[in-house]
């Protein structure tokens, strides 16, 4: 069975550029997250979409959006890149927001480099 | 104060070592708890999650301590793949499973080696 899937893997931005990641969450998985993993860190929460709409925003600022399409597949985009913007993007799918194990199943990742 | 804090780690261990991770979480309306570990450069995966009763899954025991909000996790035997960083998780929604409010600490290291 195929895991979360994300796009790009790598890639390389520079500052003021916009960037678009994204995500295919496991089949029948309906909740999707997008986290920032800074090196050294933990990953860091910026949104969660449920069903197509928002259901959790975390401490980014406004030149973070996402969205999630009708087959649950989501992007998350970001604007007006900053050099602090390099990270490793994941995004996680859990079976149903309210009724999931806690359980997150993470992809591998989309690394950003931004000079 | 950071609302999940762990040991700073690394931890550098020979093979069969017994190792101890602890972490302590800021929010005491949190309902749920996990590890997750995470390879080098790979996704993090969940490890166990962590019951008021403790639980244990082979070499690996977890405890809860809500009173003190505090949450420990026992590696015994340490084998060479269990070097990986390991995450604190902590699930803030009252609505206990909701995936929606997971935090993360900033993880531990562990290095085994032989």
């Amino acid at each position: 069975d195929a895991g979360v899937t994300q796009s790009p893997t790598h890639l390389i931005k520079t500052r003021g550029q916009h960037v678009t990641l994204r995500c295919s969450p496991i089949s029948g998985h309906k909740s999707v997250s997008w986290y920032q993993q800074v090196l050294g860190q933990g990953p860091q929460f910026i949104f969660q979409y449920y069903e197509k709409e928002e259901r959790g925003r975390g401490n980014f600022p406004d030149r973070f959006s996402a969205r999630q399409f009708p087959n649950y597949s989501s992007e998350l985009n970001v604007n007006a890149l900053l050099l602090g913007d390099s990270a490793l993007y994941l995004c996680a799918s859990s079976y149903t927001s309210g009724r999931d194990t806690g359980e997150l199943f993470f992809g591998e990742g989309s690394r950003l480099t931004v000079l | 104060r950071k609302e999940v804090e762990q040991d700073p780690g690394p931890f550098n261990v020979p093979e069969g070592a017994t190792v101890a991770f602890n972490c302590t979480y800021s929010n005491s309306a949190s309902q749920s708890f996990f590890w997750y570990r995470q390879d080098c450069r790979k996704e993090p995966k969940l490890l166990m999650s962590v019951y008021s009763s403790g639980n244990e899954d082979g070499r690996f025991t977890a405890q809860l301590n809500r009173a003190s909000q505090y949450i420990s996790l026992l590696i015994r035997d340490s084998k060479l793949s269990d070097s990986a960083t390991y995450l604190c998780v902590v699930n803030t929604d009252p609505r206990s499973y909701n995936t929606d409010k997971l935090i993360f600490g900033t993880g531990t290291r562990l290095q085994v080696f032989p």
